[in-house]
């Protein structure tokens, strides 16, 4: 099973601030696909195949990274990018998510 | 607009069954597969089973083989999810989402398993 550890594991980010979360893989994966968890409601897809961005996302996300790293960045943080976030993998099975990072407003 | 709402969710009693339904629209289901994924309490998110689009291949993580099985109905355009032996760590929100990219995804429905 490919692990997948993310940190922090919890951070807050000022108005305008730059954040980057972080995602490694117990063994090399071929993508990496995050997504955004606001209070109780369903998971969104912000980034998938590691640096394309979903469909309606603010291009102030972004994703990059290869083999056992892999990142989520926030260009400019926002109140509303207020949330936890998840990287998850699907290059073997069973698909496997991280552990999540809580992202608060500072 | 692709929509996806799962069903079946409450209190069961630990040992016990409980089948949970996920209803889909706006996408031509039988050109996808599918997936269960599930959220404990304050917890993380843990993928739980996949069919293929066609229902002929499943997977499944270990804590449920045996115990949980995933299918589906294209006629129907709904997604199952049949968890038998059911534990208190089977306790969580249980989301359906379509493969490959887990792009949507239902509102969820909570299992709550407790004597």
């Amino acid at each position: 099973e490919i692990v997948l550890t993310q940190s922090p594991t919890t951070m807050a980010a000022s108005p305008g601030e730059k954040v980057t979360l972080t995602c490694l893989a117990s063994s090399s994966v071929n993508y990496m696909y995050w997504y955004q968890q606001k209070s109780s409601a369903s998971p969104k897809l912000l980034i998938y195949y590691t640096s394309i961005l979903a469909s309606g996302v603010p291009d102030r996300f972004s994703g990059s990274g290869s083999g056992t790293s892999y990142s989520l960045t926030i260009s400019s943080m926002e109140a509303e990018d207020a949330a936890i976030y998840y990287c998850l993998q699907l290059t073997s099975t069973p698909r496997t998510f991280g552990g999540g990072t809580k992202l608060e407003l500072k | 607009e692709v929509q996806l709402v799962e069903s079946g969710g409450g209190l069961v009693q630990p040992g016990r069954s409980m089948k949970l339904s996920c209803a889909a629209s706006g996408f031509t289901f039988n050109n996808y597969d599918m997936a269960w994924v599930c959220q404990a309490p304050k917890k993380g998110l843990e993928w739980v089973a996949t069919i293929s689009y066609d229902g002929s291949s499943t997977y499944y993580r270990d804590s449920v083989k045996g115990r949980f099985t995933i299918s589906r109905d294209n006629a129907k355009s709904t997604l199952y999810l049949q968890m038998d032996s059911l534990r208190s760590e089977d306790t969580a929100t249980y989301y359906c989402a379509r493969e490959p990219l887990f792009n949507y995804w239902g509102q969820g429905t909570l299992v709550t398993v407790s004597s």
